[in-house]
């Protein structure tokens, strides 16, 4: 167990919708990222925060958008959901924004239909 | 040109074997490396964590960088079935943007 927790587990939507996904560092960790991984495919970074500010951007789409609040857990929107979205969004911690390690969450696993 | 290139496999071997696996990179500036394995559809977990050349060894679990090359090489020594799993590479450079860049991961199985 990694300390880092995600909800939901598993979430099946339709096309069109907006979801939420949560995630909860590990205790003291003041980064939180967030990745995508499609079927059989390599991580995708989205975006880091850093103890509640954005320091860092990958292959995020407009769609999408997330923040840190300040108990610096980390929400990650997806709206306007095409069947493409469906994808394992996992949510990683590390200690400070630096050339830490990476600890994962379990992923939260949408579908979109 | 992907800035990490890693042979996604599968890579059989029977229990026991020696594992070879393997991560090239472009970007010299590249100072850490990390090594990490995800069992399916799991999130993936640290196994090791190295700073600039050398080897590192934990356990069955050797890491090996080669900044002249651009190479970096995780083996597992004494393999088991329960090491069947997809070893991700990530590296980074010590600047402003500690983005992590990762490899597409390769798929171990190994056969009892």
């Amino acid at each position: 167990d990694s300390g880092v927790t995600q909800t939901p587990k598993h979430l099946i939507t339709a096309t069109g919708q907006r979801v939420t996904l949560r995630c909860s560092p590990r205790s003291g960790d003041l980064s939180v990222y967030w990745y995508q991984q499609s079927l059989d495919q390599g991580l995708q970074f989205l975006i880091q925060y850093y103890n509640g500010e954005e320091r860092a951007k990958g292959n995020i789409l407009e769609r999408f958008s997330a923040q840190q609040f300040p108990d610096l857990h980390s929400e990650l929107n997806l709206s306007s959901l095409e069947l493409g979205d469906s994808a394992l969004y996992f949510c990683a911690s590390s200690p400070s924004g630096g050339a830490d390690e990476q600890f994962f969450g379990p992923g939260t696993r949408l579908t979109v239909l | 040109q992907k800035e990490v290139e890693q042979d996604p496999g599968p890579l059989s071997v029977p229990e026991g074997a020696i594992v070879s696996l393997n991560c090239t990179y472009s970007n010299s500036a590249f100072q850490y490396f990390m090594w990490y394995r995800q069992y399916s559809r799991k999130g993936p977990e640290l196994l090791m964590y190295t700073y600039s050349s050398g080897n590192k060894e934990d356990g069955r679990f050797t890491a090996q960088v080669d900044k002249s090359s651009k190479y970096i090489s995780l083996f597992i020594r004494d393999s088991q079935p329960s090491d069947s799993a997809t070893y991700l590479c990530a590296m980074g450079e010590f600047n402003s943007n500690y983005q992590l860049i990762w490899g597409a991961g390769t798929k171990l199985i190994i056969k009892p």
